[in-house]
């Protein structure tokens, strides 16, 4: 079975700061896809950024950038120049390629709060 | 294009009774899922599908029961429904699942 692990219940970040969110999983796959999803006080599940195991280069998406060490099974989520709208639940998801059914399992959430 | 599409978006229920929670997408996805949500367990899957006609269990599917006679719709149900059903439910499809899936605004349910 698979684990996704967000180890931070909750991080802090002043405007136009950088923020870094953990997140390991446990899986013997070699094979699958990373997700960082955001959700806002609306409670609004947004797609950030998405990862394919097999692709070294790490993904970027604007302001949002991963961190992606497969051999440590760690995939933390970088933002920079934080805004106030940042401010969120961030989930980490992972789903394994093989899985016909496409299932995700997601991680706890980390709680981003940005202060002026 | 409305994107998925769940309702209601609140409701309140009495031990015991009934409801379906309303799914729909407009973007011809085949891969369907519902997810409930509860404070510090992120998102646990009950039910999915892959296509009209065909579902299967997640993590956490009793007490609840879907159907998918047609790509566009995947109901929930709650056969009969429990305090510990309290939660809020998203609905999420997918054309291809390593693209990530699109979801729903949510319903908070509460039984009491």
């Amino acid at each position: 079975a698979q684990t996704v692990t967000q180890s931070q219940p909750e991080m802090s970040v002043q405007e136009a700061e950088t923020v870094t969110l953990s997140c390991t999983y446990d899986t013997s796959e070699s094979d699958y896809y990373l997700f960082w999803y955001k959700q806002p006080p609306s409670r609004q599940m947004i797609l950030v950024i998405r990862q394919e195991a097999y692709k070294q280069q790490n993904a970027t998406e604007n302001r949002f950038s991963v961190n992606f060490q497969k051999a440590a099974k760690s995939f933390s989520l970088k933002i920079s120049d934080s805004q106030l709208g940042d401010a969120a639940m961030y989930f980490c998801a992972y789903r394994r390629a093989t899985d016909s059914w496409g299932k995700l399992q997601f991680g706890a959430g980390t709680q981003v709060v940005v202060t002026p | 294009n409305a994107g998925v599409t769940q309702t209601p978006k609140f409701q309140v229920l009495k031990t015991g009774q009934s409801m379906t929670l309303q799914c729909a997408q407009d973007m011809n996805h085949e891969y369907m899922s519902w997810y409930r949500q509860d404070p510090g367990m992120g998102l646990r899957l009950i039910h999915y599908s892959v296509g009209a006609g065909i579902t299967d269990q997640g993590e956490v599917p009793n007490g609840y029961n879907v159907s998918r006679s047609t790509t566009e719709d995947f109901p929930l149900r709650l056969l009969s429904a429990a305090p510990s059903q309290t939660s809020v439910y998203f609905c999420a499809s997918s054309p291809r699942p390593g693209l990530g899936y699109t979801f729903g605004s949510g319903t908070r349910l509460t039984v009491v």
